[in-house]
């Protein structure tokens, strides 16, 4: 089974800093997708970026880029020029790309705190 | 506008009472799940489903039980064998190749009063 892990329960950034959060998955399987979802304070889960493993080209979307490291099963996002509205909880997540039975589940790590000092 | 709407958004369940939360879709999406957010615990997968009138059990699925007569719904009932309901409750869709991630509601807190 594929397992998502982010050790670090709370991180904070001064605004307009970049912040780097880290994520490490394990699997067996060679073709998957990755995300990173923010849920703030009102709870509700938003896509922030997603990479898919054969393309090594990281993933960015305006200030968010990712580094994923394939061989070492590492998928970090850095938020670049950071915001008050950064400030969530930010999920790391992993999806086989087979479609099929258990393998359509996302699995989410426990999350991290980001917090932005003004 | 499409999207995924639960209902309701506070919900309070007496002891030995099932309760059921709902949960409707309008993007088309074939898959739906439903997790469980406890503090410190990330987010657990209760029961999915990827097509109409067919769902499997997810990792956390005693004392839960859900249905999928139609595409766009996939209610989730909580029953009284459920030991410990208290938690926050999320919906979600996708496309069955799951490409694009999911798509979640904005949730449902059960307490057990």
């Amino acid at each position: 089974a594929q397992t998502v892990t982010q050790s670090q329960p709370e991180m904070s950034v001064q605004e307009a800093e970049t912040v780097t959060l880290s994520c490490t998955y394990d699997t067996s399987e060679s073709d998957y997708y990755l995300f990173w979802y923010k849920q703030p304070p009102s709870r509700q889960m938003i896509l922030v970026i997603r990479q898919e493993a054969y393309k090594q080209q990281n993933a960015t979307e305006n200030r968010f880029s990712v580094n994923f490291q394939k061989a070492a099963k590492s998928f970090s996002l850095k938020i670049s020029d950071s915001q008050l509205g950064d400030a969530a909880m930010y999920f790391c997540a992993y999806r086989s790309a087979i479609r099929a039975g258990a393998n359509s589940k996302l699995t989410f790590g426990k999350g991290i705190t980001l917090s932005v000092r003004p | 506008d499409g999207g995924i709407t639960q209902s309701p958004k506070y919900l309070f369940r007496k002891e030995g009472q099932n309760v059921t939360l709902s949960c409707e879709q309008n993007l088309n999406h074939d898959a739906m799940y439903w997790y469980r957010q406890d503090p410190g615990q990330g987010l657990r997968l209760i029961y999915y489903s990827q097509i109409v009138n067919d769902f499997q059990k997810g990792d956390i699925a005693e004392g839960y039980s859900v249905s999928r007569e139609k595409k766009e719904s996939f209610p989730l009932t909580v029953t009284s064998a459920q030991k410990n309901p208290t938690a926050f409750y999320l919906c979600a869709s996708s496309t069955i190749s799951g490409l694009h991630g999911y798509t979640f509601g904005s949730g449902t807190r059960l307490t057990v009063v």
